[in-house]
């Protein structure tokens, strides 16, 4: 399953909104058990990566609520409702719904 | 609370070897099915392969088979990937990554990563 991710980069003002979408090559949503198997991952440069929003919507644990997931089927997108300097990192939606696990190339968010 | 602490960066000539290390800490009861990713310059994050809580299960990206090999040291929960016939484009931070549903969920935690420069 191919990720792919719009758009490479974004340049946000504080406080404004910021929206990332990942467009999947085929569906990965499971019907029965209703989830869809998509993680979005925040990379800040030395850092490992950190999941942000798992089942395409769900929140991890310590994420702040401006990070938000939607989507479902093929089409996904990660929200930040008011960028904060230190959202300033790149971002890649994965599937897990199958093997091999993808990942999209990853959008950069920087600060306008 | 599960981490994972990965060795050091590499440099090696082409043609060469490495193994990469990667120590589960805070896992009990040895669960952890550990994925590995590499990331080159300027691209997104690549999927290898994973391994088994016990090391007796594998299952590699195809454009790997044949030249990735992942084991493991229960004794220490210690997860390993060796990578062989290195070439330019190997150059790459590798990551190391748990799984948090038996081999069928999303990552987390991971480690820090491993810088492997290929060069002549």
């Amino acid at each position: 399953i191919v990720m792919t991710q719009s758009p490479d980069s974004l340049a946000v003002s504080l406080g404004e909104r910021a929206t990332i979408n990942c467009k999947a090559s085929r569906n990965v949503l499971d019907i029965q058990k209703h989830k869809n198997y998509v993680a979005w991952y925040q990379h800040k440069p030395g850092q490992p990566p950190q999941v942000l929003i798992y089942w395409a919507s769900t929140r991890a644990s310590g994420v702040p609520e401006r990070f938000t997931g939607s989507g479902s089927g093929t089409d996904f997108t990660l929200t930040i409702s008011t960028l904060q300097a230190e959202d300033v990192a790149f971002y890649y939606c994965q599937q897990y719904f199958t093997t091999p696990r993808t990942f999209g190339q990853g959008t950069k968010v920087e600060v306008k | 609370q599960v981490q994972l602490v990965q060795s050091g960066a590499e440099v090696k000539k082409p043609g060469a070897s490495v193994k990469i290390s990667c120590k589960v800490l805070g896992d009990s009861y040895f669960r952890s099915y550990i994925h590995w990713v590499r990331q080159a310059p300027g691209q997104g994050p690549e999927w290898m392969g994973i391994i088994s809580p016990g090391g007796d299960s594998t299952n590699y990206a195809q454009k790997f088979e044949g030249r990735v090999t992942m084991t493991r040291d229960t004794s220490t929960n210690t997860v390993y990937m060796e990578l062989s016939s290195l070439i330019s484009e190997d150059t790459a931070v590798y990551l190391c990554a748990r799984d948090v549903d038996a081999g069928v969920g999303y990552f987390d935690p991971w480690g820090q990563g491993t810088l492997v420069t290929v060069s002549s």
